[in-house]
């Protein structure tokens, strides 16, 4: 059965810090690794993640995939109270017919709290 | 040009009614996923819909549970006779193309409470 995990499952930081959150998979046919910040409210995509060991930046976040190990990691450096949300972690799976969609398997989350 | 559309915010149903969630997709995107979040779990796929098809229900529970997007209008998430477990919040989510490229954006989801 295809599954993403998530660790850890919350985290607790003062602002400033930094943070790694990890996901692994096992699934079939992988397609492409997505991240996504949920705070209280709609998912907002971050990062996608298709080839190994090319490191994605934005700001204070950066992600990359390990193909071989099958997961990966999202930093968050100087953490801000702002971060404070949870970050869910899917993978893409193909249809039938080989073509890549947005069917995705989420794990379920670190909750990352961020202290003033 | 405004983000995926989801109504109403909040639904409150008793046991055997019937609820109707509606999405309203981001201009341009024809491609509509569906998603359940249900408490401490992660978000699940439910069904996958293009203008007028069904392409892929495979996370739909087999009763009560019915999902269209017609020609014109919003997608619209059904379900019959709902039960308490059926609580939860649901998400719509649309994208633009099918190349394997394109992520999905999510609406703000609906937060159904069977009473």
């Amino acid at each position: 059965e295809d599954k993403v995990v998530q660790s850890p499952l919350s985290l607790v930081v003062h602002e400033g810090d930094t943070v790694t959150l990890n996901c692994s998979y096992e699934v079939t046919n992988f397609r492409s690794l997505l991240w996504y910040k949920q705070e209280k409210k709609a998912p907002t995509f971050l990062f996608m993640l298709t080839s190994s060991g090319i490191e994605k930046k934005s700001g204070r976040l950066s992600s990359i995939l390990d193909k071989k190990e099958l997961f990966s990691i999202l930093n968050i450096t100087a953490t801000q109270t702002g971060d404070s949300a949870v970050y869910l972690c899917a993978v893409r799976l193909p249809m039938n017919y080989g073509g890549a969609t947005n069917k995705l398997i989420f794990g379920t989350g670190t909750l990352l709290a961020v202290q003033p | 040009n405004a983000g995926v559309m989801q109504n109403p915010r909040h639904l409150v149903r008793r046991r055997g009614q019937e609820a109707r969630l509606r999405c309203s997709p981001m201009k341009g995107h024809s491609h509509v996923y569906w998603y359940r979040q249900l408490p401490e779990e992660g978000l699940k796929f439910m069904v996958y819909l293009q203008k007028e098809n069904i392409i892929d229900e495979s996370g739909m529970p087999k009763e009560r549970f019915s999902a269209e997007f017609p020609k014109e209008g919003p997608s619209i998430l059904r379900i019959q006779q709902v039960v308490r477990g059926d609580s939860a919040a649901y998400f719509c989510a649309s994208s633009p193309v099918e190349r394997g490229r394109s992520e999905a954006f999510f609406g703000q989801g609906t937060r159904l409470t069977v009473v």
